[in-house]
């Protein structure tokens, strides 16, 4: 099956400094690839819908300037967290949108864990 | 190399019938299994189950998880149309990443 793989997977990193998080569709295209923070009690909060060739949709609350996205290629979106500050520490998801329509299946990544020291 | 396979892909069922989700998983560490519902934006959680045979219940769901043969199921009983969506089913690793092997999720369509 189709899979998406998240580097690094974990990440630790001093208050201040940027940090990249690449997600991969490791055999399949993605024209739309979304990034997730989660949160306590495994709750899932979108952030942002990142598709190939243009501008991301940020979530309400999120702001586009600290979590920036970039979706290069058909199988490779980035997620840098500029500046980052302890309370950006969480779990980030990836997942990855195979096909269109009524027949698309999403599929997610591993997560990345970052901790800001 | 650790994966979780759901069944079926995807069922249609008619509004009032009970369905039976299945996932099963091969995950080295497995510390939990973690269960979402998928509509719209960001998958719901559901329920987190770690102890094999005790029965995690919200409602119209239950859950319930076996160690022994590696699998959890998701019922949903008197099912209703706000239930159509997909359903997630993710293994949690016992390791300070706490990365997670997801399913490829059900469909799940009922219809009226």
């Amino acid at each position: 099956g189709a899979v998406v793989s998240q580097h690094p997977s974990r990440v630790i990193c001093k208050s201040g400094t940027s940090v990249k998080i690449e997600c991969r569709s490791l055999d399949f295209q993605a024209t739309t690839m979304f990034w997730y923070r989660q949160f306590p009690k495994q709750s899932l909060m979108l952030m942002a819908t990142s598709n190939e060739g243009s501008k991301a949709t940020y979530e309400q609350g999120v702001e586009k300037d600290k979590f920036l996205i970039n979706h290069a290629s058909l199988t490779l979106s980035t997620l840098t967290v500029t500046s980052a500050h302890p309370e950006d520490s969480s779990f980030y998801i990836c997942s990855a949108r195979e096909g269109a329509g009524e027949t698309d299946t999403q599929y997610f990544g591993p997560g990345t864990r970052l901790t800001v020291l | 190399e650790d994966k979780v396979v759901q069944s079926p892909l995807s069922l249609v069922v008619h509004e009032g019938d009970t369905v039976t989700l299945n996932c099963s998983y091969e995950v080295t560490n497995f510390r939990s299994l973690l269960w979402y519902k998928q509509e719209k934006k960001a998958p719901t959680f559901l329920f987190m189950l770690t102890s094999s045979g005790i029965e995690k219940k919200s409602g119209r769901l239950s859950s319930i998880l076996d160690k022994k043969e590696l699998f959890s199921i998701l019922n949903i009983t008197a099912t209703q149309t706000g239930d159509s969506a997909v359903y997630l089913c993710a293994g949690t690793l016992m390791d300070s990443n706490y990365q997670l092997i997801w399913g490829a999720g059900t469909k799940l369509i009922i219809k009226p």
